[in-house]
């Protein structure tokens, strides 16, 4: 399967822990996103990298949440002293980075903080 | 502040009906509107569309959008209990950086 990858798929965690979620783009995209997508709503962006730069937050990125890309290829997502506000679907999708290029997204990780 | 409209919010057709969603949007130096189909996982991409009445087509599926009116409609002809789903529409602005801004969807439920 060559499509973008995230793992684990579920999360279950207690308030207060930290989680670290991991996402796969495809091979040759060099773009990579961060969405939130909580029930009923549509995604929300959260942040972008061009290859290991992080280049853009919204401002739904807390000082909790943080983002990396070390190399360019995968990216890691992780929520510190985690909230029950933070349980939600969150989403990486990945594009080729051309001015009007698609963004494909992943399967999502599912957290539930209790 | 960027926003995209989608309408019904939720929508329930019998198999073979012909549907039609809209996505309206407001958004500043507005690149492309994009239609996503969503069904238990991640959004799947179906049209990508950047300029005015020209429509796209993919099977029973097609779109076009409308700049002036800023607007966009799916449309799905003889639709089947597969095409149950949430259909999101989203938008590529230049005021967004590339980030993009989606709408709630509208989910559609096609019995049999």
């Amino acid at each position: 399967d060559t499509g973008v990858s995230q793992n684990p798929r579920h999360k279950i965690t207690k308030r207060g822990q930290n989680v670290t979620f991991r996402c796969d783009p495809i091979s040759e995209h060099n773009r990579l996103y961060w969405y939130r997508q909580t029930l009923g709503q549509g995604p929300e962006f959260l942040t972008y990298f061009q290859n290991e730069a992080q280049l853009e937050k919204s401002r739904l990125l807390s000082d909790r949440f943080s983002a990396e890309r070390p190399k360019g290829s995968f990216s890691t997502l992780e929520i510190q002293r985690t909230e029950q506000g933070d349980s939600a679907m969150y989403l990486c999708a990945s594009s080729f980075g051309l001015a009007t290029d698609t963004q494909y997204f992943g399967p999502g990780t599912r957290l539930t903080v209790l | 502040e960027d926003k995209v409209v989608q309408s019904p919010l939720s929508l329930v057709v019998h198999e073979g009906d012909t549907v039609t969603l809209n996505c309206s949007y407001e958004v500043t130096n507005f690149r492309s509107l994009l239609w996503y189909k969503q069904e238990k996982k991640a959004p799947t991409f179906l049209f990508m569309l950047t300029s005015s009445g020209i429509e796209k087509k993919s099977g029973r599926l097609s779109s076009i959008l409308d700049k002036k009116e800023l607007s966009s409609i799916l449309n799905i002809t003889a639709t089947q209990t597969g095409d149950s789903a949430i259909y999101l529409c989203a938008v590529d602005s230049d005021q967004a950086g590339t980030a993009l801004i989606f709408g709630k969807g509208t989910t559609l439920s096609v019995s049999s």
